[in-house]
């Protein structure tokens, strides 16, 4: 199946500094690509669709300049988090959607913690 | 009603077991439908993925898909201890830019 791949796997860094994860798709071309936020046990939570060339769509409550999205070609897409906070510790995860399949592959996610 | 019901489990089942999961969904838009395995602190891997009514078999894993009913299912045959994780149904409407929706997704443990 095809791969997502996702960079740093985990990073602990300190209150606010701004952490920048890269999600890459290595075998095919995603023209949109997603960013999760999951909290232990929970669900899977949308933060927002991100479309090469064109500015990144948020999902309600989603704060567009604490999380930046940068989708720069149709194999990358990366997520900053801008001034960090221990509240903004969870497990963030990339997905990009392959047309020719009409399916969705996910990275291995980013455990973010900050102190 | 929700869009997509999954029953969170945990669903407990003895190795060797045939494991059986399942999804409702409302919205007869969806045409696309995938089965995710999860495990703890770890990205969802794609399971099996299709877009047809009936069954599609992937070695031990069966996907089942009844659009008249609306309901999908996901077979697991000769259960494994590895297969303990959970697992998420999703769907994705005919308008391929919509967002794929996602179950709760359901834990599943196999017990040696």
């Amino acid at each position: 199946g095809a791969v997502v791949s996702q960079h740093p796997s985990w990073v602990i860094c300190k209150s606010g500094t701004s952490v920048k994860i890269e999600c890459r798709s290595l075998d095919f071309q995603a023209t949109t690509m997603f960013w999760y936020r999951q909290f232990p046990k929970q669900s899977l939570m949308l933060m927002a669709t991100s479309n090469e060339g064109s500015k990144a769509t948020y999902e309600q409550g989603v704060e567009k300049d604490k999380f930046l999205i940068n989708h720069a070609s149709l194999t990358l897409s990366t997520l900053t988090v801008t001034s960090a906070h221990p509240e903004d510790s969870s497990f963030y995860i990339c997905s990009a959607r392959d047309w020719r399949q009409e399916t969705q592959y996910f990275g291995p996610g980013t455990r973010l913690l900050v102190l | 009603q929700k869009e997509v019901e999954q029953d969170p489990g945990p669903l407990s089942v003895p190795e060797g077991a045939i494991v059986s999961l399942n999804c409702t969904y409302s919205n007869s838009a969806f045409q696309y439908f995938m089965w995710y395995r999860q495990y703890s602190r770890k990205g969802p891997e794609l399971l099996m993925y299709t877009y047809s009514s009936g069954n599609k078999e992937d070695g031990r894993f069966t996907a089942q898909v009844d659009k008249s009913s609306k309901y999908i299912s996901l077979f697991i045959r000769d259960s494994q201890p590895s297969d303990s994780a959970t697992y998420l149904c999703a769907m994705i409407p005919m308008n391929r830019d919509d967002k794929i929706i996602f179950g709760k997704g359901t834990r599943l443990h196999i017990l040696p």
